[in-house]
This record gives C-alpha cells, sequence and structure tokens, in this order.
C-alpha cells in the first residue's frame, strides 16, 4: 500500500495563479483532510470529506476549494493564489471520523 | 474550534532520562484525544487516540493517560533516546469526531 500520496512535493506560484494540490489515499479510507502548517501557528484544518461527496470547512477555509468525487481522491485547489497561502500543505486520512490520521507527506507551496 | 494547549513548548533532556509533557483542554466535551508523533523533515504518525477519562495507552517506552474531568492528558517517555527526538503533538476531534483541533507541540530534543 501506498497510503496518503501527495503531488506536488513543491510549488512556487505566482500571485493570482490557480492549481491543485493532488491526495490520493489506497486505505479505503471514509475521512480526509487537508491542513496547513505555518511557523508558530501549528496544523489549521482547511477543509474535510467524511465521504465521496460530502465536504465541509475547516478552520482556515477562505481561497481554497475541495471535491470528493470518488473515496480516493481529495484534491485541493487555489482558485488564485495569495503570498498568504504560502504554507506546507499535508493531506490526511483515516478509517473513519474520530480514528488515527495517515498523513500524506506534504507539498511546500510559495507564492510570490 | 477547540483549545489545546501543549506544555512546554520545548525541553531538552540527557539520554536515559524520562520525561513527560502535558496536553490540556478546557472542555471534556469531545470525541477523541489523539497524540502524534513528527520527526523533522517526516510527517506526523499516530502514537494514541484515546476517548475515555482514564483511558491509559502504552507503546514501548511511550505512554499516554487522559482526564477528561480534569481536562488534561500527559505522555510520558522512559528512558528517553536520541531517536525520539521529534515535536509531540496532541489534538481534540470536536464531538461529532469530524474535526481535529491540533495543539502547538512539544519539541524534545535528546542529547546522547
Amino acid at each position: 500500500n501506498a497510503g496518503v500520496t501527495q503531488t506536488p512535493k513543491f510549488q512556487v506560484l505566482k500571485t493570482g495563479q490557480s492549481m491543485t494540490l493532488q491526495c490520493a489515499q489506497d486505505m479505503n479510507h471514509e475521512y480526509m483532510s487537508w491542513y496547513r502548517q505555518d511557523p508558530g501557528m501549528g496544523l489549521r484544518l482547511i477543509h474535510y470529506s467524511v465521504g465521496a461527496g460530502i465536504t465541509d470547512q475547516g478552520e482556515v477555509p477562505n481561497g481554497y476549494n475541495v471535491s470528493r468525487s470518488t473515496t480516493e481522491d481529495f484534491p485541493l485547489r487555489l482558485l488564485s493564489a495569495a503570498p498568504s497561502q504560502t504554507s506546507v500543505y499535508f493531506c490526511a486520512s483515516s478509517y473513519s471520523r474520530g480514528t488515527a490520521l495517515h498523513f500524506g507527506n506534504g507539498t511546500r507551496l510559495t507564492v510570490t | 474550534i477547540l483549545n489545546v494547549e501543549q506544555s512546554p513548548q520545548s525541553l531538552h533532556v540527557q539520554e536515559g532520562d524520562s520525561t513527560n509533557f502535558t496536553c490540556s483542554f478546557p472542555s471534556s466535551n469531545f470525541y477523541a484525544l489523539h497524540w502524534y508523533r513528527w520527526e523533522t523533515a517526516k510527517s506526523p504518525e499516530a502514537l494514541f487516540v484515546m476517548t475515555l477519562n482514564g483511558d491509559e495507552k502504552k507503546k514501548g517506552r511511550i505512554s499516554a493517560t487522559l482526564n477528561t474531568k480534569e481536562g488534561y492528558s500527559y505522555l510520558y517517555i522512559k528512558g528517553s533516546q536520541p531517536e525520539d527526538s521529534a515535536t509531540y503533538l496532541c489534538a481534540l476531534n470536536n464531538n461529532a469526531g469530524n474535526m481535529l483541533t491540533f495543539g502547538g507541540g512539544t519539541r524534545l530534543m535528546v542529547k546522547p
């Protein structure tokens, strides 16, 4: 099993550009989520999904969209990148709500 | 959003020392408490998930306890080794179990 796979590992964007961070898991997990990690802030929840077709906002959802058309995939879209979105992004999945998260390797995004 | 506080922020110990950190939270109104271990340049890995007051969990030299009535959890490391050096994260699931809020972490450095 590959676990949780995130792509790309690194990305540089210019302000206003759009992009999609990909996340896929092969463990048939119901629950998937996206976090951002900023110095001094810890991990903050952006969006989450409790199953295919269901998504909801976390603590810091502004500027990000998600969709969950399949159990395996949970892409995160930045529609118009801003320097404030410079961060390290982690995708995570778990068997169900309230169970241990499995994290991807992270995507380091820089917006200039 | 649940408030999760961890202390201390960082800790230096000698190899062989036993140590413990605290995770505190203001309410017993949550679904589960998680502990994660996060090594530099890697992704967080789950250590424990606890739900009941008085829960105790153990994995090798690491153990954790949960006191929901007084609002804290302790993580203990017995006989610290250099490979235990990492940031230890505490997180709480909300009542519905669908949102996980992380504390700021305790950074442990074990000197050989």
